[in-house]
């Protein structure tokens, strides 16, 4: 059964600090990964990842995937509040337009 | 502006009366899909449409159908609607003929007595 696993589920920071949010995965037939932040609203997409080793970056954030080991990690430097957040990680199965989100994880940073 | 557009926003129904959520976009995207977002669950895919009339299931077909017979609108309809099928609905669109950078509607909120 494919599957898409976040972690943590929840995280809380302080302005400036650096997090890593982890993004696992076992799918039959990889096509891409996808990150999306989420506030009290709809989705909204931050990266496309489909090849191993090369960073996806705009601004603080920036993301890279590992297709060997199947995973793939959100950084966001020097967070902000406005950072604060549901980041959902997604993978994309075959070729077809399956897609399989994971439980996401909540970031809160604190003033 | 390019958007995603669902209908009903917010619905409070009943077990068993047949709804329809309306999804529209505007931006000529062959791919179209609809999630459901449970709290613990994160978003599960429920249908999806590479194309016009072609429709496949997502993780979480049961009682929900969907139709795609032009390219602006994918309704997502509830024969006979739940309290399971309580949840927050969200529609989107791609410009890839798979799934890629999706565009989402705001939402539609679904509550089922």
């Amino acid at each position: 059964e494919d599957k898409v696993v976040q972690s943590p589920l929840s995280l809380v920071v302080h302005e400036g600090d650096t997090v890593t949010l982890n993004c696992s995965y076992e799918v039959t037939n990889f096509r891409s990964l996808l990150w999306y932040k989420q506030e009290k609203k709809a989705p909204t997409f931050l990266f496309m990842l489909t090849s191993s080793g090369i960073e996806k970056k705009s601004g603080r954030l920036s993301s890279i995937l590992d297709k060997k080991e199947l995973f793939s990690i959100l950084n966001i430097t020097a967070t902000q509040t406005g950072d604060s957040a549901v980041y959902l990680c997604a993978v994309v199965s075959g070729n077809t337009g399956k897609l399989i989100f994971g439980q996401g994880t909540t970031l809160q940073v604190k003033p | 502006e390019a958007q995603v557009t669902q209908n009903p926003r917010y619905l409070i129904t009943v077990t068993g009366k047949k709804l329809t959520v309306t999804c529209s976009q505007n931006m000529n995207h062959e791919y179209m899909s609809w999630y459901r977002q449970d709290p613990g669950l994160g978003l599960r895919q429920i249908y999806y449409s590479m194309n016009v009339e072609v429709t496949d299931k997502g993780d979480v077909p049961e009682g929900y159908k969907v139709s795609r017979k032009e390219k602006r609108n994918f309704p997502l309809i509830l024969e006979s609607p739940s309290p399971n099928q309580t949840s927050l609905y969200f529609c989107a669109s791609s410009p890839m003929t798979w799934a890629g950078e999706l565009f989402f509607g705001e939402g539609s909120r679904l509550t089922v007595l």
